[in-house]
């Protein structure tokens, strides 16, 4: 099984409201990603746990709260989220984070309107 | 530092012609290589990679790639378009013992019936 799960698939919000998207893998891969994408563009690295622990936070709002609460889940939180964070928010997991050139397996992503 | 560059925008092919989408890279030490297709609204699939061994590397739906050391090259490839390959594909890059993965900027690709 080569899947990565995102729920919810779509997120409408207003800025005051709270939310979360969740993430889940179930190929015993240790590390999980986070990215932030705009229509026609790359995805944007946000945050990287390894191990369950953060490695990587790509200089992020702190509007945005990631947790990892075992190795085959991991959750972004959203708080007074701004209208520019409306994006495709993607998932991604490797078997780990370096050494061999693992790929990354992509979740299908919440698309996320902020209004 | 790593850079990935897709020079084009967008790709025209008519079906069952054959297709190429340029990818250049540029990184310290030996790369790791790959691509990935996306369709409108979903999520990265991934095509293929580069690790090394052979220059070219064989990957799904029929698509192969080129990896060129001198030319610093890895161009996508498919011998025959379907309409149905019409897709963004990002080239990405890492370096051995780096931590992130650098996409390039996408390239369009249009199958004409």
């Amino acid at each position: 099984d080569t899947e990565v799960t995102q729920t919810p698939k779509h997120l409408v919000m207003g800025m005051t409201n709270k939310k979360s998207l969740k993430c889940e893998q179930h190929m015993g891969h240790r590390a999980m990603y986070w990215y932030k994408q705009k229509a026609k563009k790359p995805p944007e690295l946000m945050f990287v746990y390894s191990y369950e622990k953060l490695s990587i936070n790509e200089s992020v709002p702190s509007r945005f709260s990631p947790e990892c609460p075992n190795s085959s889940l991991l959750n972004l939180h959203l708080h007074a989220l701004q209208p520019e964070d409306s994006a495709l928010y993607l998932c991604a997991s490797s078997p780990s984070l370096t050494g061999e050139g693992y790929e990354q397996y992509f979740g299908p992503g919440t698309r996320l309107t902020v209004t | 530092a790593q850079s990935v560059a897709q020079p084009e925008d967008q790709v025209n092919v008519a079906e069952g012609n054959p297709l190429t989408v340029k990818c250049t890279y540029s990184v310290s030490g030996n790369p790791y290589l790959f691509w990935y297709v996306q369709y409108p609204n979903r999520g990265l699939q991934f095509l293929l990679k580069y690790i090394t061994g052979d220059n070219l590397v064989k990957g799904s739906y029929g698509f192969e790639a080129e990896f060129n050391k001198s030319q610093t090259s890895f161009h996508l490839k498919k011998p025959s378009a379907l309409v149905s390959d019409s897709a963004l594909y990002f080239c990405a890059v890492r370096d051995w013992g780096g931590d992130k993965l650098i996409f390039g900027t996408g390239t369009r690709l249009q199958v004409f019936p």
